[in-house]
C-alpha cells in the first residue's frame, strides 16, 4: 500500500514552458486535492476532485488546470509556467470530504520556474 | 472554518511529553478539531482529529476542553523524530467543505 505518490519529485521549468504533475492514490479514495506551499506559508488548495471525471477549483486556480479520468489518478498541467508558480505542490486524498475525514498527502513536487 | 491559534514555537525534552495547545474561540458545534505535522519539507502527516470528546490513537492524545475552546495535543514520549511544524485546523462538518485552512502553525523542537 504506497498511500499517495507524486511524480515527479522536483522539476525546473523555464517561463512559459509546460508540465503535467501527476499524483496517484492506491487507497481507493473519491476525493483528491492539489495544494501549493509557498516559503513559510500554509497549504493553499489549487484544484479538487470529489471523484472520477470531476473537477472544481480551490482557492487560487489561475494557471492550472486539472484533470481526473481515472479514480486513482490526479493530474495537475501548467500550460504557461510562471516565476509565480515556483513552489512545492501537495497532493492529497480523502475517502470523504468535510469533518471526520482525514487527508493523506503525497510526498510533494518541488517545482522552479526561471 | 473558525480561525485558530498557536504559539510559533516549544522546546521538548527526549522522551518528555510533549503537549501543544490550541485556541479555537470561535469553534461552533459542528466543527472537528484536526492535527497535522510537517516534517522538513515533507507532506503534512494527519495524526488526530476530534470533535467533543477526547481522542486517543498510536501517535498522540487530543484533550478538548469543555467548551470546546481550546484544546491539547499530547506527544507522550517524544523522539527527536518528532521535530516538525504542528498545525491545529478546525474544520465544519458539512460535505463539500474541501479545504483545509493550514496557518502557521507551532515549530515544535525535540531536545536531546
Amino acid at each position: 500500500n504506497a498511500g499517495v505518490t507524486q511524480t515527479p519529485k522536483f522539476r525546473v521549468l523555464k517561463t512559459g514552458q509546460s508540465m503535467t504533475l501527476l499524483c496517484a492514490q492506491d487507497m481507493n479514495h473519491e476525493y483528491m486535492y492539489w495544494y501549493r506551499q509557498d516559503p513559510g506559508m500554509g497549504l493553499r488548495l489549487i484544484h479538487y476532485s470529489v471523484g472520477e471525471g470531476t473537477t472544481a477549483k480551490g482557492e487560487v486556480p489561475d494557471g492550472y488546470n486539472v484533470s481526473r479520468l481515472k479514480k486513482q489518478n490526479f493530474l495537475l498541467g501548467l500550460e504557461s509556467a510562471a516565476p509565480s508558480q515556483t513552489s512545492v505542490y501537495f497532493c492529497a486524498s480523502s475517502y470523504l470530504a468535510g469533518g471526520g475525514y482525514e487527508q493523506y498527502f503525497g510526498p510533494g513536487t518541488r517545482l522552479t520556474v526561471t | 472554518d473558525a480561525k485558530t491559534t498557536q504559539p510559533p514555537s516549544m522546546d521538548c525534552a527526549e522522551g518528555r511529553a510533549a503537549n501543544l495547545p490550541c485556541n479555537h474561540s470561535t469553534i461552533s458545534g459542528n466543527e472537528y478539531v484536526y492535527w497535522y505535522r510537517q516534517i522538513h519539507s515533507q507532506g503534512p502527516q494527519y495524526i488526530i482529529h476530534g470533535l467533543k470528546n477526547n481522542e486517543t490513537n498510536e501517535m498522540a492524545s487530543l484533550i478538548i476542553t469543555e467548551d470546546r475552546k481550546s484544546s491539547t495535543l499530547i506527544l507522550p514520549h517524544a523522539t527527536l523524530r518528532d521535530t516538525a511544524v504542528y498545525y491545529c485546523i478546525v474544520r465544519a462538518a458539512n460535505f463539500g467543505n474541501e479545504k483545509l485552512t493550514f496557518g502557521t502553525g507551532t515549530r515544535l523542537t525535540i531536545i536531546p
